[in-house]
């Protein structure tokens, strides 16, 4: 059972454009989300996150928008560079109800190729 | 600050065998999880260790097993290895039991390939 799911294994995009990298979830529990950047025998790093209180998080030249009605979360990166060029992953994680722990639940990866 | 050290970053086994991943979080972090990334998937759960007690474990067999260390380091072992245990292992710490506003910091795992 996905319940993340990242629909598109890729996306390319030219040099100062916006990028846009979707995600679906479908657990209603999960109420905060984050996403991960992955280069080539590195492992992930964190990029932003947003708490499900809110339905926009910026950070430089990314932004994270949250849409609960839809169970949907996007990641902007504005304007795409080509070092941006790498794995994008989005996760969710539940933290309320006292069972909070630092299991995170992750979609399937959306390959971002930046080009000059 | 060194980031999140794991050994070895390649193995080779044969089915059947065991094997014993290492993992130093970073300092001052308490919690250390361990993921299972398979080709072409995102990162799957396998256990979380804070403060030296499992604190929870995903949906994996009772063939994979961890522990954690009173300097935090963490050791995750595989028994009765399968070719379906071939994958890329990661590991990440932070501070908090909680991922709320304390992201995982993730090291660059090792791929072990079960042949």
């Amino acid at each position: 059972d996905q319940q993340v799911k990242q629909n598109s294994p890729s996306l390319s995009v030219q040099e100062g454009r916006i990028s846009i990298l979707n995600c679906d979830y479908t657990n209603s529990m999960f109420d905060y989300f984050l996403w991960y950047k992955k280069y080539p025998a590195e492992g992930p790093t964190f990029l932003i996150s947003i708490s499900s209180i809110k339905d926009k998080n910026e950070d430089g030249r990314f932004t994270v928008f949250l849409n609960k009605s839809a169970k949907h979360l996007s990641l902007h990166i504005v304007p795409s560079q080509p070092g941006d060029s790498a794995v994008y992953f989005c996760a969710a994680s539940v933290n309320a109800g006292g069972t909070s722990y630092g299991k995170l639940t992750f979609g399937q990866g959306t390959i971002l190729t930046v080009h000059p | 600050d060194a980031g999140v050290t794991q050994s070895p970053t390649h193995l080779i086994k044969t089915r059947g065998q065991h094997v014993t991943l290492r993992c130093s979080p970073i300092s001052g972090h308490k919690s250390v999880s361990w993921y299972q990334q398979v080709l072409g998937q995102g990162p799957q759960f396998i256990f979380q260790y804070y403060e030296k007690e499992e604190r929870g474990r995903g949906n994996f067999p009772d063939r994979f097993s961890a522990r954690q260390f009173p300097n935090y380091s963490s050791e995750l072992n595989v028994n009765a290895l399968l070719l379906g245990d071939s994958a890329l292992y990661l590991c990440a710490s932070s501070r908090q039991f909680s991922s709320y506003n304390s992201p995982l910091h993730f090291g660059n795992g090792t791929r072990l390939t079960v042949t």
